[in-house]
């Protein structure tokens, strides 16, 4: 079974600044795929970033990046330029490569506070 | 926030009622999925339905019973709950898997149980 962890339950960066949030996971399967979710206070999880394993390259998505090392199964969100609308549950994901739907495995989550 | 929508946001229920949650996609999925968000725990899959077939039950008790009658529509049905029931129902949807697989969720139901 595949397990994915956080382990940093809490952050805090000032606004403007850089910060990185880190998830490992667990698998034995060689093609997947790892996302990250960030669901604000009292609002809808969406989506921020996603990851092929077969693909090298990092995934960007305007100031989000990862940090994705495959053979230590390791997949780091970096937020750069932190604005204040950052504050959030980041959730770390994992989807195997599924049939008709996808599961995903998530992690604990970390929650990001942003200040000025 | 209209991709994936949930009704009722917010649910205070007796251990005795019987209710349904309501969840409608408009992104032309194909697979809807249940989960449970408790604190401090990862998110939990409860079902998942593709084209309207239930593909998956984690071991969800009895007194959960979800209804996909349509690939845009998803019911979960609650009887009988207890206190531990309370949570974040979150219910979410893709386009069958692979590639396209990635999950688009609601807003949740925010559910307590008295």
């Amino acid at each position: 079974a595949q397990t994915v962890t956080q382990s940093q339950p809490e952050m805090s960066v000032q606004e403007a600044e850089t910060v990185t949030l880190s998830c490992t996971y667990d698998t034995s399967e060689n093609n997947y795929y790892l996302f990250w979710y960030k669901q604000p206070p009292s609002r809808q999880m969406i989506l921020v970033i996603r990851q092929e394993a077969y693909k090298q390259q990092n995934a960007t998505e305007n100031r989000f990046s990862v940090n994705f090392q495959k053979a230590a199964k390791s997949f780091s969100l970096k937020i750069s330029d932190s604005q204040l609308g950052d504050t959030a549950m980041y959730f770390c994901a994992f989807m195997n490569i599924p049939g008709t739907a996808s599961k995903l495995t998530f992690g604990t989550g970390t929650r990001l506070q942003v200040t000025l | 926030e209209t991709g994936v929508t949930q009704t009722p946001r917010h649910l205070v229920m007796g251990m005795t009622n019987k209710k349904s949650l309501k969840c409608e996609q408009h992104l032309g999925h194909n697979a809807m999925y249940w989960y449970k968000q408790s604190a401090k725990k990862p998110l939990e899959l409860m079902f998942v339905y593709s084209l309207e077939e239930r593909v998956e039950n984690n071991s969800v008790p009895s007194r959960f019973s979800p209804e996909c009658p349509n690939s845009s529509h998803l019911f979960l049905h609650l009887h009988t709950l207890q206190p531990e029931d309370s949570a974040l129902y979150l219910c979410a949807s893709s386009q069958g898997g692979g590639g396209r697989g990635t999950q688009y969720f609601g807003p949740g139901t925010r559910l307590t149980v008295l």
